[in-house]
């Protein structure tokens, strides 16, 4: 079955920093992959996407590349700031319309410290 | 605004009681999703509507309910059966045009 796996954290870093996150995904055919981000006490707002091979999302400075190749969605940023400071999640969605579902890695808590 | 509220946010039930998780949207969207949230589990699927008046289970189904009677509602129901119902549980719906889950706040359920 469909899978995905992203780096345990949590990741701490200072402010400025440079952030990867890594994701890498199992699935047959070509799904579409998304970074959800979660605030605490909150839920999962999108923060990028990417349907096919190649195409690369980006939102508020963050920047993902789908990489059929190496099956990989890894999550950037250039530099951090304390506001980022949240829970990142990796997804997967197979197929279409309203019978698609999305599978989640297990997220990673990123800490930006001053 | 158009979005998802969940209500309550945070709900306390004694062991042997059941328990209904509201989920409203006014996003006109037809799919509408159940998830728990468990600390380093990531998401799991419970029930899944894709229109109203039809549910699937998802792969944690066991212990809940669910209906969708309305095309705004989308109401959980945490049943006795439920053997660990302390979790955080999120609502969602999907933009089919454009293939994209928007999630509510969450409800924080704690058993006693």
């Amino acid at each position: 079955g469909d899978s995905v796996t992203q780096m345990e954290g949590p990741v701490t870093l200072s402010e400025e920093a440079f952030l990867t996150i890594n994701c890498t995904y199992t699935a047959t055919g070509y799904p579409s992959l998304f970074w959800y981000v979660q605030y605490p006490g909150e839920g999962l707002q999108l923060l990028l996407k990417a349907t096919k091979a190649d195409d690369k999302g980006s939102n508020k400075g963050f920047e993902a590349t789908y990489r059929k190749e190496t099956t990989s969605f890894h999550l950037e940023k250039g530099s951090v700031q304390v506001s980022d400071s949240a829970v990142y999640f990796c997804a997967l969605r197979r197929g279409t319309g309203t019978a698609s579902k999305l599978t989640f890695g297990t997220g990673t808590r990123l800490q930006v410290t001053l | 605004d158009g979005g998802i509220t969940q209500s309550p946010k945070y709900l306390f039930r004694k062991e042997g009681q059941n328990v209904t998780l509201s989920c409203e949207q006014n996003l006109n969207h037809d799919a509408m999703y159940w998830y728990r949230q468990d600390p380093g589990q990531g998401l799991r699927l419970i029930y899944y509507s894709q229109i109203v008046n039809d549910f699937q289970k998802g792969d944690i189904a066991e212990g809940y309910s669910v209906s969708r009677e309305k095309k705004e509602s989308f109401p959980l129901t945490v049943t006795s059966a439920q053997k660990n119902p302390t979790a955080f549980y999120l609502c969602a719906s999907l933009n089919a045009g454009v293939g994209e889950q928007f999630f509510g706040p969450g409800t924080r359920l704690t058993v006693l």
